[in-house]
């Protein structure tokens, strides 16, 4: 079946310092691949999504590239900011057919927080 | 504005208690998911259903009902064969044409009392 492993958190950085978050997926056929983020006590937001191999997702800074090659969608972002801090969750989207078209699989989730 | 309404944000269930947990979308989606969110853990797929008047039971079904009688409504029943209810609730919906993200409500924090 389809999985997703992220990194293991939490991820506790500096204002302006350079963000990875690793993502690593299994999955039959082509899925689409995204990245959400959660802030406290809200729902998810999708960040950013890459349908296809080579695609690059990108967004408020941040970025993945869909690796074929390594089965990989690490999200990064180049200077993170204190409004950053949230939980990140990679995601990935089956695109085989059948009765599961579309159903996400998700990471565990990264906590990330930035501090001044 | 398009989005996804959860209501209530709260929700408190006795013992032996079912309870529903509505999810409104006026985002013209055919398809639409519930979620379990438990702390340290990704999402799990509850139930999910890709088109009016059918679902499909997702990864952690026991215990919980559906239905879709309109497009843009997928309420969820807790019942009380749910012996852990306690949990973070998320619905989403998504179109069905080709590689649709899916998006989310704001959620529904359901305790025991």
């Amino acid at each position: 079946g389809n999985s997703v492993t992220q990194m293991e958190g939490p991820v506790t950085l500096s204002e302006e310092a350079f963000l990875t978050i690793n993502c690593t997926y299994t999955a039959t056929g082509y899925p689409s691949l995204f990245w959400y983020v959660q802030y406290p006590g809200e729902g998810l937001q999708l960040l950013l999504k890459a349908t296809k191999a080579d695609d690059k997702g990108s967004n408020k800074g941040f970025e993945a590239t869909y690796r074929k090659e390594t089965t990989s969608f690490h999200l990064e972002k180049g200077s993170v900011q204190v409004s950053d801090s949230a939980v990140y969750f990679c995601a990935l989207q089956d695109n085989a057919g059948g009765t599961s078209y579309g159903k996400l699989t998700f990471g565990q989730g990264t906590i990330l927080t930035v501090h001044p | 504005d398009g989005g996804i309404t959860q209501s209530p944000k709260y929700l408190f269930r006795k013992e032996g208690q079912n309870v529903t947990l509505s999810c409104e979308q006026n985002l013209n989606h055919d398809a639409m998911y519930w979620y379990r969110q438990d702390p340290g853990q990704g999402l799990r797929l509850i139930y999910y259903s890709q088109i009016v008047n059918d679902f499909q039971k997702g990864d952690i079904a026991e215990g919980y009902s559906v239905s879709r009688e309109k497009k843009e409504s997928f309420p969820l029943t807790v019942t009380s064969a749910q012996k852990n209810p306690t949990a973070f609730y998320l619905c989403a919906s998504s179109g069905t044409g080709g590689k649709q993200p899916q998006h989310f409500g704001d959620g529904t924090r359901l305790s025991i009392l």
